[in-house]
């Protein structure tokens, strides 16, 4: 297995624009977590789904954020408009429910808003 | 609010000597603690973990060593090494209900030569 798999490794935006953040999570795995990791905050949760549902969104700092799981394999983190104090290293983490807290986490995709 | 407290946010440790790190909840209903270990331009990674009912785990040179009654745990690294320089992360979690991870802040370990 690949591993969960994150897109792009680095994306710089201008500040105003609408970024996309991509994952894979790990074939089988059902549940899915977005993590925010920033020097100030250390690792927050954003959002994470559980069978494609999402559980608990109470982790997104504002309606600029949004993420979807349209299907088992794929989610999407989209920020729009972006700030930049939205830069940070946003990752993606995989895990099998009945395995609580041991998660998958991808590269991480560091954003950049400029 | 931090449900899980780690300390200290940095280490500085010489090559073959030991690492401590540890954490402390306040969560009674946490009944599964994992360490993270996370390198440069990487996520964060499943070192050990440990549940309540055992008061200390090994595996090679990474120990926890776990006290239910303080509701506090700790990360032993034995003969440090300069690969070992990384940043970890404590982390606690309900079995049962959300499947959801609580971090610590982390700790930047630095096995120094």
């Amino acid at each position: 297995d690949a591993g969960v798999i994150q897109s792009p490794r680095h994306e710089v935006t201008e500040m105003g624009q609408e970024v996309t953040l991509r994952c894979k999570p790990i074939s089988g795995h059902n549940s899915l977590f977005w993590y925010r990791q920033t020097m100030m905050r250390g690792l927050e949760l954003l959002i994470y789904f559980n069978n494609n549902v999402p559980i608990d969104d109470s982790g997104m700092p504002e309606d600029r954020f949004s993420a979807k799981m349209p299907n088992a394999s794929f989610s999407t983190l989209k920020i729009q408009p972006s700030e930049p104090r939205d830069s940070a290293v946003y990752f993606c983490a995989s895990s099998l429910t009945s395995t609580t807290g041991s998660y998958t986490f991808g590269s991480g995709t560091r954003l950049t808003v400029v | 609010q931090q449900q899980v407290k780690q300390s200290p946010q940095s280490l500085i440790v010489q090559k073959g000597g030991i690492s401590i790190i540890n954490c402390a909840y306040e969560n009674t209903a946490f009944d599964y603690f994992p360490w993270y270990q996370q390198f440069p331009g990487k996520g964060p990674a499943l070192l050990i973990a440990i549940r309540p009912d055992v008061s200390e785990k090994k595996e090679g040179r990474f120990t926890i060593s776990f006290n239910k009654s303080a509701k506090q745990f700790s990360l032993h690294i034995m003969d440090s090494q300069p690969g070992d320089s990384a940043t970890y992360f404590c982390a606690a979690s309900i079995k049962t209900g959300a499947n959801n991870l609580f971090f610590g802040t982390g700790t930047r370990l630095t096995v120094i030569p």
